[in-house]
């Protein structure tokens, strides 16, 4: 079992549309969780973290976690072509972060 | 301010030469940590520095691998006697503390071996 895993996508929305991303991990001692955005040939860019259960929203993001269930989710409202990338999600119980393999997403205009 | 920066961005190299590559955290960052992405692979955990010690060194993955930190600022990774499967895009990331901290990536080295 991957420690961290990710929908295998790719995924593909309409402009304007929610684009959910789902992330499950192993490690139940896991106290941080992160969403990154990577677009091609670029380094991965922080979007999102978030600490203890619920939701945290910032603009049109919203990170979901849900430790008993071992769940991590980001919501993107009004999806929009720049958001196309490959989304990251990664978890740490101590210091490093452990990466799933990302999802691919396309926002068709 | 200014982010991570890491140098050089390009890097291609012969087998069996050494090379080194150069990560500048953000100032006031006390973590920083090596990561490297190649096909396949995903992105993996090579080391985490909190200051000038380095308390996981775990994913290096062999002895050819090694890092320093100075001056609690800039790290080098240096890759001995460099082999084809160490082809991948290094990535380095600081952080304002080392547990939990968000860690912030720079631009990375694309390493190429030939």
């Amino acid at each position: 079992q991957k420690e961290v895993e990710q929908n295998s996508g790719p995924l593909s929305v309409p402009e304007g549309a929610i684009a959910s991303l789902n992330c499950t991990y192993s490690d139940r001692g896991s106290q941080s969780f992160f969403w990154y955005r990577q677009y091609s040939g670029k380094s991965p860019e922080l979007i999102m973290s978030i600490y203890s259960n619920g939701d945290k929203e910032d603009g049109r993001f919203t990170a979901q976690l849900n430790k008993a269930s071992q769940y991590v989710s980001l919501l993107i409202r009004d999806s929009q072509p720049s958001d196309s990338a490959t989304y990251l999600c990664a978890v740490s119980r101590g210091s490093r972060l452990t990466f799933g393999e990302g999802t691919q997403l396309t926002v068709n205009p | 301010g200014a982010g991570v920066s890491q140098s050089p961005s390009n890097k291609v190299t012969e087998k069996g030469k050494d090379v080194e590559l150069r990560c500048d955290p953000i100032s006031g960052h006390t973590a920083l940590y090596w990561y490297r992405q190649s096909l396949g692979q995903g992105l993996e955990f090579l080391i985490y520095f909190q200051g000038n010690s380095a308390p996981d060194k775990s994913g290096l993955p062999s002895d050819r691998f090694s890092a320093e930190r100075t001056g609690g600022s800039v790290s080098t990774l240096t890759i001995q006697r460099t082999q084809q499967e160490d082809s991948a895009v290094y990535l380095c990331a600081s952080s304002l503390g080392g547990l939990g901290y968000e860690q912030y990536f720079g631009p990375g080295t694309r390493l190429t071996v030939t």
